[in-house]
């Protein structure tokens, strides 16, 4: 396993479609995140998962973003009537979380960047 | 007030010289402290983490952090052209169940 990965690499889409991306992440972390990116911005939190438990989703985010990691393994996150402002790179971290362990670091995906036409 | 704050930069260092970056973070709790590289449209990297107040050395790279202060940096010696990026600045709690939350960045630009 040689790190997150992250398909499609580019999406462009009209508005109003719908997306879905999808993460994998390193085979042995059971934390994985969501974040979008916009220019001269850095990584907003989207959502997470412990395992398959999502533990949080920014109040911030749409009705429009849903996501699952049904299995514990990867994870997809769809968006639903995608508008301009939805426009940004999506990306994937996943790290390693557990009592006692400080290695908490996060690794990211090379991100999939979605263009809203 | 934000999270976690830097200054956006560009902060311009000549080459061979020291850059410093700072962040400060609005939660007293939080346990652990990271620092990413991101070049122009990739994604960001990993270079250095802390979890310990006081000082941390990598290589060229030093984290330093006060928690008291609520405030984290890193120092480049020795700046390359290559150090040239953005740098991100990431907090996490103490539970297990925090998430990790970012900065918005500092545009570092090293001059030959």
């Amino acid at each position: 396993d040689t790190g997150v990965s992250q398909n499609p690499r580019h999406k462009i889409t009209k508005r109003g479609q719908n997306v879905t991306f999808r993460c994998d992440p390193i085979s042995e972390h059971n934390r994985l995140y969501w974040y979008r990116q916009t220019l001269g911005q850095g990584p907003e939190f989207l959502t997470y998962f412990q395992n398959e438990a999502q533990l949080e989703k920014s109040r911030l985010l749409s009705d429009r973003f849903s996501a699952e990691r049904p299995k514990g393994s990867f994870s997809t996150l769809e968006i639903q009537r995608t508008e301009q402002g939805d426009s940004a790179m999506y990306l994937c971290a996943s790290s390693l979380e557990g009592w006692g362990t400080m290695n908490t670091e996060a690794f990211f995906g090379q991100g999939t960047r979605l263009t809203v036409v | 007030q934000k999270e976690v704050e830097q200054n956006s930069g560009p902060l311009s260092v000549p080459e061979g010289a020291i850059a410093s970056l700072n962040c400060t973070y609005s939660d007293r709790g939080s346990q652990s402290f990271f620092w990413y590289r991101q070049y122009s449209g990739k994604s960001p990297e990993l270079i250095m983490f802390i979890y310990s107040n006081g000082d941390k050395e990598d290589g060229r790279f030093t984290a330093q952090l006060n928690k008291a202060s609520q405030y984290v940096s890193l120092l480049i010696r020795d700046s390359q052209p290559s150090d040239s990026a953005t740098y991100l600045c990431a907090v996490k709690g103490y539970s297990s169940a925090s998430k990790i939350i970012f900065g918005s960045g500092t545009r570092l630009s090293i001059r030959p």
